[in-house]
Parts: structure tokens; sequence; C-alpha cells
């Protein structure tokens, strides 16, 4: 099945704790992207990713890192996670060009405390 | 800059009744259109999509949505609605020259039996 994953799905953390959300694919997408999503706010794009290696910033990058090193993995990285990154955060992938659909994961729900 | 504005952050409805959820562009230049659906507790997943050709696009479960250019609106209906359409509805807009969707704020459909 074609599906994009991500874990965890819920994660409680404190102020300052470094985290990972992993982010992975089974399509074979060049592009990748992460978002978050706020009430009143719609999804705003962190980071994205055109291919292996290349990634570049979104539109709300601070306090954000990723890395690209295999196609189908796309992992975020807070180094150091502040209350204001409390938010709902979605990975998605597709394939060529922004013509195309945008398939999306189930979503991360994170609170930091 | 791109911006996508949805009139109604929240839309009641009752069950078998039409629907109708705005979304007005702003851009000068040509662009792609897309509404995406989010059920509680899930990814977004593409409704339907309007790159060029006839300005009126059928999507997926019987929604449909009319591309207008002077306006620059692209609202979407559906003529009668279930309780399953219960969900959040997200209109996205790309430019044809730049390869990136800017998101909307969402609107928030319930349907009442």
């Amino acid at each position: 099945e074609a599906q994009v994953t991500q874990n965890p799905r819920y994660l409680i953390t404190v102020t300052g704790k470094k985290l990972t959300v992993t982010c992975s694919q089974n399509m074979n997408h060049e592009y990748m992207s992460w978002y978050r999503q706020d009430p009143g706010l719609g999804l705003r794009q962190i980071y994205y990713s055109m291919n292996v290696e290349v990634t570049d910033k979104g539109d709300v990058p601070e306090g954000y890192k990723v890395s690209r090193k295999e196609k189908r993995n796309f992992p975020l990285i807070l180094e150091s996670p502040s209350p204001n990154q409390t938010s709902l955060y979605f990975c998605a992938s597709r394939s060529g060009t922004a013509y195309n659909e945008q398939f999306f994961g189930p979503g991360t729900r994170l609170t930091v405390l | 800059a791109q911006s996508v504005t949805q009139l109604d952050s929240q839309v009641p409805v009752f069950e078998e009744a039409p629907v109708e959820l705005r979304c007005n562009y702003s851009s000068s230049v040509s662009v792609y259109l897309f509404w995406y659906v989010q059920y509680p507790n899930q990814g977004l997943q593409l409704l339907l999509k309007y790159l060029s050709g006839s300005t009126l696009v059928k999507g997926i479960n019987g929604f449909e949505a009319e591309f207008n250019k002077s306006q620059t609106s692209f609202h979407l209906r559906k003529p009668s609605v279930h309780i399953s359409d219960t969900a959040e509805y997200f209109c996205a807009v790309g430019k044809t020259s730049y390869d990136k969707v800017i998101f909307g704020p969402g609107t928030s459909l319930s349907v009442i039996p």
C-alpha cells in the first residue's frame, strides 16, 4: 500500500530536550515536505526537499532541522524544543512538480511543556 | 505574495442539504488550485484539483469546484452532504512558475443529523 508514515503519532516532551520525528514514504517520490498545522493558520511549510541531499527552508523554519540522506526518509529534528513548537506536524511527499497531488502522513501531535 | 482566504472557519449544515465552502486567492498570474480534506485524526487527502481547461472540476465523494478567474475564487460545492463529510477542508493554490503550494486556514464542515 502506498503511504507516508510518521512516528511517533503523539509526543509530550519538555523544553530543551532534543527530539526527532521520523517520516518515510514508499512511493519513490522525489519531493518531501514538513508542515505544521495550527488553528486558524492552516498548514505552514517548515522545510522541504527536492531530492536526496537537497533541502531548503519553507515559511517557518526557525527551530527545526531536516536531513535527506535517503530518498524514502525525511526526519524532522527539534534540537531544543520550545512551547511555541507545540503543534500538529505533517509530512508529505509527491512526485515531480507541484501540479501533482501531495500524499500526507497521519500527523504527529507534539506538546512541549 | 500569494495568499489563500477561506471566508468561513466553520460551516454547520444539516444532512442531505447542499453546501458551499468558499475559497479566494490572490495572484496576478496563472495558478493551479486544490481542495484537500482532513477527516478527524487523519492526514490530508486530495479531493480535486484545477490545472487548466474546464472551469468546473469534479472530485471524489460527489464534490465539485468551480474556478472563476475574474473573481479569483475556487468554491467547493456538494449538492447533498452526508454525515461522513464532517471534516476540515483546505483550499490550496500554487503558482505555475513557482514550485510551491500555499494552504488556506481551513473550513470545518459539521454535518448535523
